[in-house]
């Protein structure tokens, strides 16, 4: 079956810009849930639906939110844009809730000029 | 807060042998404890634990976890140059999802 899909896989962004990013679960997996990896913080968890609803959510600011269709494709959206946005955005899912099996997107590179 | 050690920070063995990573954590509320493998950008999955002292193995690999003392440890034997990766260890609670800072393996021939 096919794997998670992100897209895009690599944007460049101005200080001040928003941006979206999409992921496709893999077929009848109902949560998604996305991290930010960099060198210096490590993967970091930004929030998770589940079922159209944000059920957990990490310490991040305001700027950064999501959303989830009722197919399962999920977005997060970045506004404002700073320098230290810059990671690899990555998407997991899973059939069960965070904590259960999940697997991975190819990820989504970021870079805030 | 929630915090998720993982130690050694990185780690070269010879093809063969045989090597133990672990990961220590200190959070609130429990649910599991994952561990994954990361070669170039999407870390795959390799083992759900939440119950003390049930191995999970899958071939060369076996994980362990120890509820009462809050750690786990990922064994690898017979390691192969394929193993060489950053291995992570997450652990889920009620609320979120913790990594840490992973393991760096480097497996020479």
């Amino acid at each position: 079956k096919a794997g998670v899909t992100q897209t895009p896989r690599y944007l460049i962004k101005t200080r001040g810009q928003q941006v979206t990013l999409s992921c496709s679960p893999i077929s009848g997996h109902r949560s998604v849930s996305w991290y930010q990896q960099t060198p210096g913080q490590g993967l970091q968890f930004l929030f998770e639906y589940f079922s159209e609803t944000q059920r957990n959510k990490g310490n991040f600011p305001g700027r950064f939110s999501g959303r989830q269709f009722s197919n399962s494709r999920s977005e997060m959206n970045v506004s404002t844009l700073e320098l230290g946005d810059s990671a690899l955005y990555l998407c997991a899912s899973s059939f069960g809730p965070l904590g259960a099996e999940a697997f991975f997107g190819q990820g989504t590179r970021l870079t805030v000029v | 807060e929630d915090k998720v050690v993982q130690s050694p920070l990185s780690l070269v063995v010879h093809e063969g042998d045989t090597v133990t990573l672990n990961c220590s954590y200190e959070v609130t509320n429990f649910r599991s404890l994952l561990w994954y493998k990361q070669e170039k950008k999407a870390p795959t999955f390799l083992f759900m634990l939440t119950s003390s002292g049930i191995e999970k193995k899958s071939g060369r690999l076996s994980s362990i976890l120890d509820k009462k003392e809050l750690f786990s440890i990922l064994n690898i034997t017979a390691t192969q140059t394929g193993d060489s990766a950053v291995y992570l260890c997450a652990v889920i609670t009620a609320g979120k999802s913790t990594f840490g800072d992973g393991t760096t393996l480097t497996v020479k021939p």
